[in-house]
């Protein structure tokens, strides 16, 4: 079974701060996805990053990017120059690339962004 | 403009009630999931469905049923409420073609149960 872990329940960062969120997952699976979701206070559930798991490329989206160890089993996240709205709960979640495609979740981490 | 919608966004009932928490996407998307969200913030897949007529059981056991009569509707039944039933409940969709990784929340309806 697959799970994926989040060690760090909260984190805060000054604003234009760079801030690093941990994700380490275990799965015997060579072929996966993974993702960062944020979920904001009372708000919906936003896709933030995806990565697939062969391409070795660490993928980026604006201010944010990921490092993937694929042999350590790791997937950061890195949020540069950070803004009052990454204020957020942020989770990192597995999902196989085979039927069911469901997603596993971390238990999240909950980063508050300062003035 | 193409989303997802749950409704009611939040429900107090008492105890025995019978609820359906609404789930509508209009992205056209095959695949819908209902996850569970317990009040320490951890989501675990409770049913998901792959088109009309499919409905399969996620990974935490759950008293609730679906259905999955029309593609964009995707609703969750509780025939008796009861307070371990209180949580927030996401519902999400994900398209097959050309790419099925990626899924989509609505914003969840919390759910209180006394």
């Amino acid at each position: 079974a697959q799970t994926v872990t989040q060690s760090q329940p909260e984190m805060s960062v000054q604003e234009a701060e760079t801030v690093t969120l941990s994700c380490t997952y275990d799965t015997s699976e060579s072929n996966y996805y993974l993702f960062w979701y944020k979920q904001p206070p009372s708000r919906q559930m936003i896709l933030v990053i995806r990565q697939e798991a062969y391409k070795q490329q660490n993928a980026t989206e604006n201010r944010f990017s990921v490092n993937f160890q694929k042999a350590a089993k790791s997937f950061s996240l890195k949020i540069s120059d950070s803004q009052l709205g990454d204020t957020a709960m942020y989770f990192c979640a597995f999902m196989k690339h085979v039927s069911p495609d469901k997603l596993i979740f971390g238990t999240g981490t909950r980063l508050q962004v300062f003035p | 403009e193409a989303d997802i919608y749950q409704t009611p966004r939040y429900l107090v009932i008492g105890t025995g009630k019978k609820i359906t928490l609404e789930c509508s996407q209009t992205m056209g998307h095959d695949k819908m999931y209902w996850y569970q969200q317990d009040p320490g913030m951890e989501l675990h897949l409770i049913h998901y469905s792959y088109g009309v007529n499919s409905t399969e059981k996620g990974d935490l056991s759950s008293e609730s049923t679906v259905s999955r009569i029309r593609t964009e509707h995707f609703p969750l039944t509780l025939e008796s409420a009861r307070p371990s039933h209180t949580s927030q409940y996401l519902c999400a969709s994900s398209e097959v073609y050309p790419s099925t990784d990626t899924q989509y929340f609505g914003p969840g309806t919390r759910l209180t149960v006394l």
